[in-house]
C-alpha cells in the first residue's frame, strides 16, 4: 500500500532553516509529482510547490521564491522540503502529497515551530 | 492567482440532514477541481476529484457537481463521522489554491 512517512517535529529559531523529509513507498516514486502543502495553526491549507522526482524539476509558489528548495533522493524514494529564513509566520504543519493514478495520498504531517 | 471563494465558512447541521457547500473560482477552471475533508490533527482526505468523481472508498452520500467557476459538494444524509472541515482545491493553474474551508458542526 502507498505510504508517505514524514520526519518528526522541529523547533527552530527565527532566521534558521528547516528540512522536512517525506519517504515514499508502495508506488513508483519517480512516476508522480510530490506536492508540499502547509497549514498554520487554526488556518487553512496553503500549496507551496511541487517536485518532479524523475528529473528533479520544481515549481514553487511565488510567495516562497528565494527561500524554498525541494529536492529528492531517488535511491531512497524520499522527497525533501527546505525552508530558510524562518519567521513565526512559518509555524505550521507541513504535508507532502502525491496522486498516483486516481488516488491521493498525504503524509502524516510535520509540525515546524518557529520560536525564540 | 485564481481565488477560490468557499461558502459558508461554517455550518451547523444534524445527523440525517442534507448539506451543500459551494466553491466559486475567480476564473474558469474546467473540472480541475477537488474536495477534501479534514478532521482535527489529521491530514486532508480527498473525497471528490475532477469535480464530480467519487474517490475510491468514499461513501456514496458524498457527491460533487459543477464546472467552470461554480462547484458544489453535497452530503445527502449527514452521518456522525462527517462533522469535519471541508476544503475545495483548484489545480487548473499554479499556484494551486484552496478555498478557506467550511467547518461543519453539529447543531
Amino acid at each position: 500500500q502507498v505510504q508517505l512517512v514524514q520526519s518528526g517535529a522541529e523547533v527552530k529559531e527565527p532566521g534558521a532553516s528547516v528540512k522536512v523529509s517525506c519517504k515514499a513507498s508502495g508506488y513508483t516514486f519517480t512516476g508522480h509529482y510530490m506536492h508540499w502543502v502547509r497549514q498554520a495553526p487554526g488556518q487553512g491549507l496553503e500549496w507551496m510547490g511541487w517536485i518532479e522526482p524523475n528529473s528533479g524539476g520544481t515549481n514553487y509558489a511565488q510567495k516562497f521564491q528565494g527561500r524554498i528548495t525541494m529536492t529528492r533522493d531517488t535511491s531512497i524514494s524520499t522527497g525533501y522540503l527546505e525552508l530558510s529564513r524562518l519567521t513565526s509566520d512559518d509555524t505550521a504543519v507541513y504535508y507532502c502529497e502525491t496522486s498516483p493514478k486516481t488516488e491521493d495520498y498525504w503524509g502524516q504531517g510535520t509540525l515546524v515551530t518557529v520560536s525564540s | 492567482d485564481i481565488q477560490m471563494t468557499q461558502s459558508p465558512s461554517s455550518l451547523s447541521a444534524s445527523v440525517g440532514d442534507r448539506v451543500t457547500i459551494t466553491c466559486r473560482a475567480s476564473q474558469g477552471i474546467g473540472s480541475y477541481f477537488a474536495w477534501f475533508q479534514q478532521k482535527p490533527g489529521k491530514a486532508p482526505k480527498r473525497l471528490i476529484y475532477g469535480a464530480s468523481n467519487l474517490q475510491t472508498g468514499v461513501p456514496s452520500r458524498f457527491s460533487g457537481s459543477g464546472s467552470g467557476t461554480e462547484f458544489t459538494l453535497t452530503i445527502s444524509s449527514l452521518q456522525p463521522e462527517d462533522f469535519a472541515t471541508y476544503y475545495c482545491l483548484q489545480h487548473y493553474s499554479y499556484p494551486r489554491t484552496f478555498g478557506q474551508g467550511t467547518k461543519l458542526e453539529t447543531k
